[in-house]
């Protein structure tokens, strides 16, 4: 079936905006990750979902970012009042979600985010 | 804490020869080990991951990778390179759990150009 998708592809903003950037992740998996990829480094997590909770949002950097995940399926990484420091690839994952598994995390293709 | 090393920012080898891409690791119990794959502009592909069982793991486009616990290591290897396994590769770790989630950790990467 479909892999994760995420849109937009691209997106430039400027400083202070809020911007959406959103995830449909492989159909009938319940976990979702996002991720944050700057130049030159892994993928920093930043929040996981089983379902439609967050069970883990530790990697947030601050409280401009947030996320959610409504009905369990697609989510939205939500930032406010941007900075230049935001500027990244933003990674969206999947796994099955199921206990007992290794879980393996399937990624979509990100959204590079800059920030002018 | 998990953590994972690359030790190579850059590997470079010439088209037809093995090549081997470097990973060690840190967790507290045993590990649960993945190599990604990530070409310029897309998201990370999943190629390999180590379990438990055989330590020699075989994976997608002819990779395999050894799994060495006396020396925490999980080297990415392929008998002859091609020009189109070019890309950045990401070694990543997990603390397993059975009855619950655990964050993946991944490592800065490296980048394999192999030369015509």
């Amino acid at each position: 079936g479909a892999g994760v998708s995420q849109t937009p592809s691209n997106k430039v903003t400027e400083k202070g905006k809020y911007v959406e950037l959103r995830c449909d992740p492989i159909s009938g998996h319940t976990a979702l990750y996002w991720y944050r990829q700057s130049l030159g480094q892994g993928p920093e997590f930043l929040i996981y979902f089983q379902g439609t909770g967050a069970a883990d949002d530790s990697g947030l950097p601050n409280d401009r970012f947030f996320a959610v995940r409504p009905e369990g399926s697609v989510s939205t990484l939500k930032i406010q009042r941007t900075e230049r420091g935001d500027s990244a690839v933003y990674l969206c994952a999947s796994s099955s979600g199921l206990a007992g598994s290794t879980d393996t995390q399937y990624f979509g293709p990100g959204t590079r985010l800059t920030v002018l | 804490a998990q953590s994972v090393a690359q030790p190579e920012d850059q590997v470079n080898v010439a088209e037809g020869n093995p090549l081997t891409v470097k990973c060690t690791y840190s967790v507290s119990g045993n590990p649960y080990l993945f190599w990604y794959v990530q070409y310029p502009n897309r998201g990370l592909q999943f190629l390999l991951k180590y379990i438990t069982g055989d330590n020699l793991v075989k994976g997608s486009y002819g990779f395999e990778a050894e799994f060495n616990k006396s020396q925490t290591s999980f080297h990415l290897k392929k008998p002859s390179a091609l020009v189109s396994d070019s890309a950045l590769y990401f070694c990543a770790v997990r603390d397993p759990d059975p009855g619950g989630y655990q964050k993946v950790t991944f490592g800065t990467g490296t980048k394999l150009q192999v030369i015509p």
